[in-house]
């Protein structure tokens, strides 16, 4: 069955300091990998994806990902954290097949501190 | 652009009353979905609608039953509420593809 696990649930980091947010996934095809950012009384927004290429990819507000395979990974990664990061992360992997289906993570709640 | 429009923000209930969560997208998306979230467990899928006139149970449906009104409308029912369904709702819209736009959320809490 596929799913998605974010090992940690809480980081807190200090402004200016590098960040990386872990994500394992479980799924037998390829995967279709994404980040969200959710902001405290907002909904989700999309931070970057992988369909396919590139496994580096680079997504909005400095953010990027990298997709390795061998160890079924996508973790997040911004070299300098900024306080307005400060929300909740998820991860998500997409299914195909009958209906396109997302499955998240439990999410990482980021904190930062000045 | 509104994208994906829920209402209403924020909701309490009594136990056993009834409520209907309206969801509209301006995006002319064949899915919408509709999702809970509680701590630490994530976003899971209650129902979807893979296209206008079609309804599908998700991962979490017991409790609850859906409409899709038209291509714009997806609305989720609580015939009788329970605590347990004291969540926050969020519904999301997509093409063909994976990439879900999601609406700003429902925070609902039954007493």
């Amino acid at each position: 069955a596929q799913s998605v696990t974010q090992p940690d649930i809480h980081i807190t980091v200090s402004e200016g300091a590098s960040l990386e947010l872990r994500c394992n996934y479980s799924y037998g095809a390829t995967p279709y990998l994404f980040w969200y950012v959710q902001s405290p009384g907002q909904g989700l927004q999309l931070l970057l994806k992988y369909f396919s290429g590139d496994t580096l990819v680079q997504g909005i507000k400095g953010f990027e990902a990298e997709f390795k395979r061998s160890q079924s990974s996508f973790n997040l990664r911004k070299p300098s954290v900024h306080w307005s990061d400060a929300a909740e992360y998820f991860c998500a992997v997409g299914a195909t097949g009958g209906y396109n289906k997302l499955i998240f993570g439990a999410g990482t709640r980021l904190a930062v501190h000045p | 652009n509104a994208g994906v429009t829920q209402t209403p923000k924020f909701q309490v209930l009594k136990t056993g009353q009834s409520m209907t969560l309206q969801c509209a997208q301006d995006m002319n998306h064949n899915s919408m979905y509709w999702y809970r979230q509680d701590p630490g467990m994530g976003l899971r899928l209650i129902y979807y609608s893979a296209s206008e006139g079609t309804t599908d149970k998700g991962e979490v449906p017991n409790g609850y039953n859906v409409s899709r009104l038209n291509k714009r409308e997806f609305s989720l029912r609580l015939e009788s509420a329970a605590p347990s369904q004291t969540s926050v709702y969020f519904c999301a819209s997509s093409a063909q593809t994976l990439l879900q736009h999601f609406g700003d959320g429902t925070r609902l809490s039954i007493l």
